[in-house]
């Protein structure tokens, strides 16, 4: 049962750098032609998706976060990682990492790290 | 970019009830990649349905989806207490993937 769990600091100060990990457990991150995604719900609104990186290595990022996304993988580690540059009060949100795969979209969801933006 | 449209933004019904979504998309959807998942509060999105009609893994048959091109639609023939939650669809056969802004199902 292949599970994801986010780590990483809920505090960041405006115009750093935002980091976290998704962790995958129960399955190689390398096996399956999957797409390891970040997600990210502001409080009390929707869900915007972020990006992905693809069991390959390929990336793909959303157009409207302006090229300040960054995410790699880290194969020894069955981890994969988010990097959002810039920050302002605006990315203040509750980051998911997902599992998404064909047919099946997103499958595989954390329970989510809220990340809050501030000085 | 593929928008999503959901509607209603809020849907008061009582259990038992039946319960119809919509999501309308700005443009048709590439090969009914879309899904559908359910959030209830402090937790994080349960996939539903996806392929626009297949039901995940283990979810009961009072959920159905159906639609093709830019309108889908999401039903839950019985409302059970446990079905009050908000619903969100998504896109995924064109980059980059989008969610509808969500459709909550509150107790009447």
């Amino acid at each position: 049962q292949v599970q994801v769990q986010e780590s990483g600091p809920g505090l960041v100060k405006p115009s750093q750098t935002l980091s976290l990990t998704c962790t995958v457990s129960g399955g190689s991150i390398s096996s399956g032609d999957y797409y390891w995604s970040w997600i990210r719900q502001p409080p009390g609104k929707g869900l915007e998706w972020i990006g992905y990186i693809y069991y390959s290595g390929s990336t793909y990022d959303n157009p409207s976060l302006k090229s300040r996304v960054t995410i790699s993988v880290d194969r020894s580690k069955n981890q994969f990682s988010l990097k959002l540059s810039s920050v302002t009060a605006a990315d203040t949100a509750v980051y998911y990492c997902a599992r998404g795969d064909y047919p099946y979209a997103f499958d595989i969801w954390g329970q989510g790290t809220m990340v809050t933006v501030s000085s | 970019e593929i928008v999503l449209t959901q509607s209603p933004g809020t849907l008061s019904l009582s259990p038992g009830e039946r319960a119809t979504l919509s999501c309308r998309a700005s443009q048709s959807v590439s090969s009914s990649y879309l899904a559908w998942y359910q959030q209830k509060p402090g937790q994080a999105p349960g996939l539903l349905i996806y392929g626009a009609s297949s039901r995940a893994t283990g979810i009961p048959d009072r959920f159905s989806g159906s639609g093709s091109g830019t309108d889908f639609t999401l039903t839950i023939s019985r409302l059970e207490p446990e079905d009050f939650a908000v619903y969100y669809c998504q896109q995924y056969g064109s980059s980059p993937w989008t969610f509808g802004q969500g459709t909550k199902v509150e107790i009447k």
